[in-house]
């Protein structure tokens, strides 16, 4: 069964600094998805950035990019000149390719702190 | 564009009381449907999720059901509530066929007293 570690259960940064968070997956498939989601004091859960697997290529969305190292198995999310607003919990999550349920598998999540 | 609607936002009901939340989207046909339950401060649980009208299957056994009446809608349900039922519950949409991401509902608070 595929499993999503993260390691970090707080993570703080300075405002204007950066700040990598990470995440590793456990899987035996090839051809697989993942997502960083961002949970607010909200609680709304909004996609932040998605890497297929088949691309070698870093996702990169403004302030966010990841470092997807596939034969390590670990998808990082680095977020550059953090702002206040950027202060949440961030979910790492791993859909299976072939999946015609759309299941998403999640990690426990990290809280980062943004100080002014 | 697609949205994804849950209501309602906060609900507090007590012990042994039933529960009904719901949850509908809008601007596409035949979307998986998912419940997900969330402790404070900590991941999510996947509860139930749908691929079609009637198709329910459920990831953990509890006090909780869900239906789908309609294409479009879930019900997350309860014909009596426990304390360990309180959470936050979220609602997540995603397109039956490729491989986008979930999008969320707002979630619904739920506080069993």
């Amino acid at each position: 069964a595929q499993t999503v570690t993260q390691s970090q259960p707080e993570m703080s940064v300075q405002e204007a600094e950066t700040v990598t968070l990470s995440c590793t997956y456990d899987t035996s498939e090839s051809d697989y998805y993942l997502f960083w989601y961002k949970q607010p004091p909200s609680r709304q859960m909004i996609l932040v950035i998605r890497q297929e697997a088949y691309k070698q290529q870093n996702a990169t969305e403004n302030r966010f990019s990841v470092n997807f190292q596939k034969a390590a198995k670990s998808f990082s999310l680095k977020i550059s000149d953090s702002q206040l607003g950027d202060a949440a919990m961030y979910f790492c999550a791993y859909r299976r390719g072939s999946s015609n349920t759309g299941k998403l598998i999640f990690g426990q999540g990290t809280t980062l702190q943004v100080k002014p | 564009s697609q949205t994804i609607h849950q209501w309602p936002a906060t609900l507090v009901q007590p012990v042994g009381s039933p529960l009904s939340l719901e949850c509908t989207v809008e601007g596409t046909s035949n979307p998986n449907l998912y419940w997900y339950r969330q402790a404070a401060g900590r991941g999510l649980q996947l509860l139930f999720y749908s691929v079609g009208i009637g198709q329910i299957s459920s990831e953990v056994p509890q006090n909780l059901s869900a239906s789908r009446p309609q294409d479009r809608q879930f019900i997350l349900s309860s014909k009596k509530l426990l304390l360990s039922d309180s959470g936050f519950y979220l609602c997540a949409w995603s397109p039956l066929t490729g491989w986008q991401p979930q999008h969320f509902g707002d979630g619904t608070r739920l506080s069993i007293l």
